[in-house]
């Protein structure tokens, strides 16, 4: 089946510890977005990748980090720097057809609680 | 003035009502737009997709939109108690590179 896999679904982290939140997807997509939810709020744009070996920061990069080097992996990093990690992160991809951006799938999520 | 700035919520309508969500958006480059429904603790899902000016229309739910005043709604028509969650406005800022931009998000209740 075509989608977009997320792992884990759910994730602890220490204090002060790098964690990697991974995403796959088989659509073969071009774009990938990484999105930050907080409770009863909306989606916060982390960082996106519109080809493979490039990727620009969204409205709240600091204390992440992604890469890209394949067209199915765009995996996320919450790093010890980033104070406030709790949340529901979200990874999304989508394509580009005659110009237009179309529409965007998601995988399940991945729920970080730091502990 | 918020890239995608949806109604404030929370909507609550009676079963079988016309539900009305509406969007703003800045960049009169955008050529995309997408309205998705979320429910609480799972991730988002597209319900409608539309490019062009007017209406779209697919089963109970019409999108509609209009470049000229920077304007994206949906109706739902003859609403459900499982159409109970947020919907979510996400555009294409094409002047910020193609960033695909979500609204916060309107939370609707459908009062059986």
């Amino acid at each position: 089946d075509g989608g977009i896999t997320q792992s884990p679904k759910y994730l602890f982290r220490k204090e002060g510890q790098n964690v990697t939140l991974s995403c796959e997807q088989n659509l073969n997509h071009d774009a990938m977005y990484w999105y930050r939810q907080d409770p009863g709020q909306g989606l916060r744009l982390i960082y996106y990748s519109q080809i493979v070996n490039d990727f620009q920061k969204g409205d709240i990069a600091e204390g992440y980090s992604v890469s890209r080097e394949k067209k199915e992996s765009f995996p996320l990093t919450v790093t010890s720097a980033q104070k406030n990690p709790t949340a529901f992160y979200l990874c999304a991809s989508s394509s580009r057809t005659r110009a237009l951006n179309t529409e965007a799938f998601f995988g399940q999520g991945t729920r970080l609680t730091v502990v | 003035q918020k890239e995608v700035e949806q109604n404030s919520g929370p909507l609550s309508v009676p079963e079988g009502a016309i539900a009305s969500l509406n969007c703003t958006y800045s960049d009169r480059g955008s050529q995309s737009f997408f309205w998705y429904r979320q429910y609480s603790g799972k991730s988002p899902e597209l319900i409608m997709s539309i490019y062009s000016n007017g209406d779209k229309e697919d089963g109970r739910f019409t999108a509609q939109l209009n470049k000229a005043s920077q304007y994206v709604s949906l109706l739902i028509r003859d609403s459900q108690p499982s159409d109970s969650a947020t919907y979510l406005c996400a555009v294409y800022l094409e002047t910020s590179g193609s960033r695909l931009t979500f609204g916060e998000g309107t939370q609707l209740t459908v009062n059986p």
